[in-house]
């Protein structure tokens, strides 16, 4: 697609619910990345996906998160038992790869999932 | 303590006014810089990046690197109100995308 997309935009769940965000990166994108960012916070690395594979699961704040790559495109991450302190906003980022010949590599970040926990 | 420090605000400063933004760090082995723009309730977008020290110009944005300092910052001229947003500094070790380090934002209102 023409940029990142993020599924739900806003979601609203009890204590205890198992929820699931998804992303679409930017088509023919290799590298997928989740971020974390509460209020007026700034991002928290969650995890990063290199094709289907997750290299980097360091950020992964509890054994309650998971997140998943499926044919080098979607992700999903999954909130078991969700908590009151898993309300934020989760934002996916895609990259055409995860080195540049150039330098830094480049992120592109959807809009976010606004996530409530009641 | 943070490894990056960015001063929350709000900033507000009048309709063009010169904005200066900035960022401290203490991991010496940064070496590459950026600064994103968010918009309320969208994704960061990247606005500059830079290399190691020196400054970067960029339409009305100029970005500035101290690595002595370890301080950055971008400064934008002739603020519009358009420029009102959160703007994040980013910063890492490595040229890999992966683990950059933010600050927590700034929140810049442009007044027309």
């Amino acid at each position: 697609g023409a940029g990142v997309s993020q599924s739900p935009s806003n979601k609203v769940t009890e204590k205890g619910k198992d929820v699931e965000l998804r992303c679409d990166p930017i088509s023919g994108h290799t590298a997928l990345y989740w971020y974390r960012q509460s209020l007026g916070q700034g991002l928290e690395f969650l995890i990063y996906f290199q094709g289907n594979s997750a290299p980097d699961k360091s950020g992964l704040p509890s054994d309650r998160f998971s997140a998943e790559r499926t044919g080098g495109s979607v992700s999903t991450l999954t909130i078991q038992r969700t908590q009151q302190e898993d309300s934020a906003v989760y934002l996916c980022a895609s990259s055409p790869t995860t080195a540049s010949p150039s330098g830094a590599n480049v992120l592109t970040f959807g809009a976010g999932s606004r996530l409530t926990v009641l | 303590q943070k490894e990056v420090e960015q001063d929350p605000g709000p900033l507000s400063v009048p309709e063009g006014a010169i904005v200066s933004l900035n960022c401290t760090y203490s991991n010496s082995a940064f070496q590459y810089f950026m600064w994103y723009r968010q918009y309320s309730r969208k994704g960061p977008e990247l606005l500059m990046y830079t290399y190691s020290s020196g400054n970067k110009e960029d339409g009305r944005f100029t970005a500035q690197v101290d690595k002595s300092s370890k301080y950055i910052s971008l400064f934008i001229r002739d603020s519009q109100p358009s420029d009102s947003a959160t703007y994040l500094c980013a910063m890492s070790a490595f040229r890999a995308g992966n683990m950059l380090t933010f600050g927590g934002g700034t929140r810049l209102m442009v007044k027309p």
